[in-house]
């Protein structure tokens, strides 16, 4: 099974900042790594898939990098809604999973 | 614009089975490229991935489930069930289903979410 590690497990950031959230997977996933964003008593809702690629409707600020094992979601300026927790998930394998979360909160 | 919904039973009993259907609107199920996943989360934890299955009928499930857990399709109603056996208060969880991309396998729609509580 690939183990996906997200790091920070929580976050404290204030409006305005730039915030980055690593995802790190047990073995080599290429680009099959995407990024979720989840609100209390939300479902969650898809940011970026394949790594890189926003999904239609994400404000530009969020923004995603990496390949193979080493992934990073950046928030360019936190903005008041931006606050919740934060999950990677890889598609590489049939067996597809989630990091643990990160969780984003106000300073 | 797509939906999907959850319904079924918000109370199991331990031992009894889990039963679960999501609707889906505005699209049909049968449609290639897609996926369909059940994927749950426990109070206060983070989301675990139950299992899915394509639009061919193909299933893949979490091998820590995979002896408990059922997934399959009408396309008649356009939706799609989960079923888990055995049921613990372990399995206590909003229990969520989504539609999943082929190519990349990412979950770009998601129902709102049902919780489901395992009690005597």
């Amino acid at each position: 099974d690939i183990q996906m590690t997200q790091s920070p497990s929580s976050l404290s950031a204030s409006v305005g900042d730039r915030v980055t959230i690593t995802c790190r997977a047990s073995q080599s996933i290429s680009s099959y790594l995407n990024w979720y964003q989840q609100k209390p008593g939300k479902a969650p809702k898809l940011l970026i898939y394949a790594a890189s690629s926003l999904q239609s409707g994400v404000p530009s600020r969020f923004s995603g990098s990496g390949s193979g094992t080493d992934f990073t979601l950046t928030i360019s300026s936190l903005q008041p809604e931006d606050f919740a927790t934060y999950y990677c998930q890889q598609s590489y394998s049939t067996l597809y999973s989630f990091g643990q979360g990160t969780k984003l909160e106000i300073k | 614009q797509l939906q999907l919904q959850e319904s079924g039973s918000g109370l199991v009993k331990p031992s009894q089975t889990l039963s679960l259907t999501c609707a889906v609107s505005g699209g049909s199920i049968s449609s290639g490229g897609y996926s369909w996943s059940w994927i749950r989360q426990p109070p206060g934890k983070g989301l675990e991935w139950i299992g899915y299955i394509y639009h061919s009928g193909s299933t893949y499930y979490n091998p820590s489930l995979k002896s408990r857990v059922t997934i399959s399709v009408d396309r008649s109603k356009n939706q799609f069930s989960l079923k888990l056996s055995s049921v613990t208060a372990a399995d206590t969880a909003v229990y969520y289903c989504a539609r999943g991309q082929v190519k990349w396998f990412y979950l770009d729609y998601w129902g709102q979410g049902t919780l489901v509580t395992v009690s005597s």
